[in-house]
This record gives structure tokens, C-alpha cells and sequence, in this order.
């Protein structure tokens, strides 16, 4: 089925651990998003990339790295974890639905750090 | 910083009943307007979209903007309890339409 899908869908790592937080859309949409989202705080940010070979900094981006390794995948690093980084991690690849731009959101990534 | 408001709640509402969600925003430049569903331990779903003052309605659903006064917000008709969920407002956050700047979502109850 068309759509953005993330892997894994869960994971803990030890606070220092570097992990690498898979994107994939099969939509052949040109931009796609990393979010984080926290208890209360809604949905920021983290990185985006407007087209193939471009990526931008967002609202959160500090600890994080990310690669927009060809027009259908967008992969985020955290190079070393730390515990402010436990949260729910959504990618997202832009929809046109008529003249109007939104967002299909992957299933999330629900990570822990110890 | 533009910035994206909501009420937390919970809204809680009986069956049947007008559910009102509200939003305000800080950017006059905004363009267009998102109100997501989310589901507990989901992604979010885009339900509505709204670009032109005044009202849209689909379904059970009306967003409502009114730009000079920087709202928008979502009204749900017979509120069934499946309409529970967070409801989060999205705002275009950029002149290019890249980004969308999401408020901290609104929790609907809706009670049988």
C-alpha cells in the first residue's frame, strides 16, 4: 500500500548509544519531515527536506543528524542519545490534495532512552 | 517564533452533542490551515484543510477561519464517542508551504 513507513516502531537505547531511525514513502513526493512529539508539546519540528539532495533545520534540531538518501528515503541519527531525546518520532512526506499542500505521517517510532 | 495555540482540555462532551475546538496563531502570513486527528498511540490523520475565510464543511465536520482575527477553529456535529481523540491544529509555516507548525492538540471526550 502507498504510504510513509518508518522502522523501527519501537525502541530503548542506553543514554550515549548512536541509532539511525529509518523513513521510506512510496508516493514519489519531493519533500518529506522528521517530528518529534512529547506529552503536551504537539508535534516540532526536527529536520525536513524540500527536494532530493536538501535538508533544513527545524524548530529541534540539536542532536540530530539526518541523510535524504534518495527521493524516497529520509533517515534520522542520533549520534549520541540522551534521555531528553525519549520521545515519539514521526516522519512525513508533503501531499497535494487539490491546490492545498499536507502532511501523510508514518506510523511513528517510539523511542527510550536509559 | 510563530507559534500555534490550543486549549489542552480534555473537551468533554456528551453523545450526539456540537464539539468546538479553537485555535489561534501568531503569523499573519499564514496561508492554510489543518485540523489532524489523532488517535491514542497513532499517527495523526489530516481531516480538514481551510485556506478562505468564512466556513468549510465535509460530513459532520466545519473548520472555520477567520484570518483577521488569526482563529481557526474545528466544530463536529453528533459527536459520536469514536470522535475521541486529540485534535491537533496545523498552521503553513513558511511562505514555500514546506512546513506546517503544529499547535499542542485539544483532547476530545465525547461521552455516550
Amino acid at each position: 500500500n502507498a504510504g510513509v513507513t518508518q522502522t523501527p516502531k519501537f525502541q530503548v537505547l542506553k543514554t550515549g548509544q548512536s541509532m539511525t531511525l529509518q523513513c521510506a514513502q512510496d508516493m514519489n513526493h519531493n519533500s518529506m519531515y522528521w517530528y518529534r512529539q512529547d506529552p503536551g508539546m504537539g508535534l516540532r519540528l526536527i529536520y525536513y527536506s524540500a527536494s532530493e539532495g536538501t535538508t533544513d533545520k527545524g524548530e529541534v534540531p540539536n542532536g540530530y543528524n539526518v541523510s535524504r538518501l534518495n527521493k524516497r528515503e529520509f533517515s534520522l541519527r542520533l549520534e549520541s542519545a540522551a534521555p531528553s531525546q525519549t520521545s515519539v518520532y514521526f516522519c512525513a512526506s508533503r501531499t497535494r490534495q487539490g491546490q492545498i499542500y499536507g502532511y501523510t505521517f508514518g506510523s511513528g517510532t517510539r523511542l527510550t532512552v536509559v | 517564533q510563530k507559534e500555534v495555540e490550543q486549549n489542552s482540555g480534555p473537551l468533554s462532551v456528551p453523545e450526539g452533542a456540537i464539539a468546538s475546538l479553537n485555535c489561534t496563531y501568531s503569523d499573519r502570513g499564514s496561508q492554510s490551515f489543518f485540523w489532524y486527528r489523532q488517535y491514542s498511540g497513532k499517527s495523526p490523520e489530516l481531516i480538514m484543510f481551510i485556506y478562505s475565510n468564512g466556513d468549510k464543511e465535509d460530513g459532520r465536520f466545519t473548520a472555520q477561519l477567520n484570518k483577521a482575527s488569526q482563529y481557526v477553529s474545528l466544530l463536529i456535529r453528533d459527536s459520536q464517542p469514536s470522535d475521541s481523540a486529540t485534535y491537533l491544529c496545523a498552521v503553513n509555516g513558511d511562505s514555500a508551504g514546506n512546513m506546517l507548525t503544529f499547535g499542542g492538540g485539544t483532547r476530545l471526550m465525547v461521552k455516550p
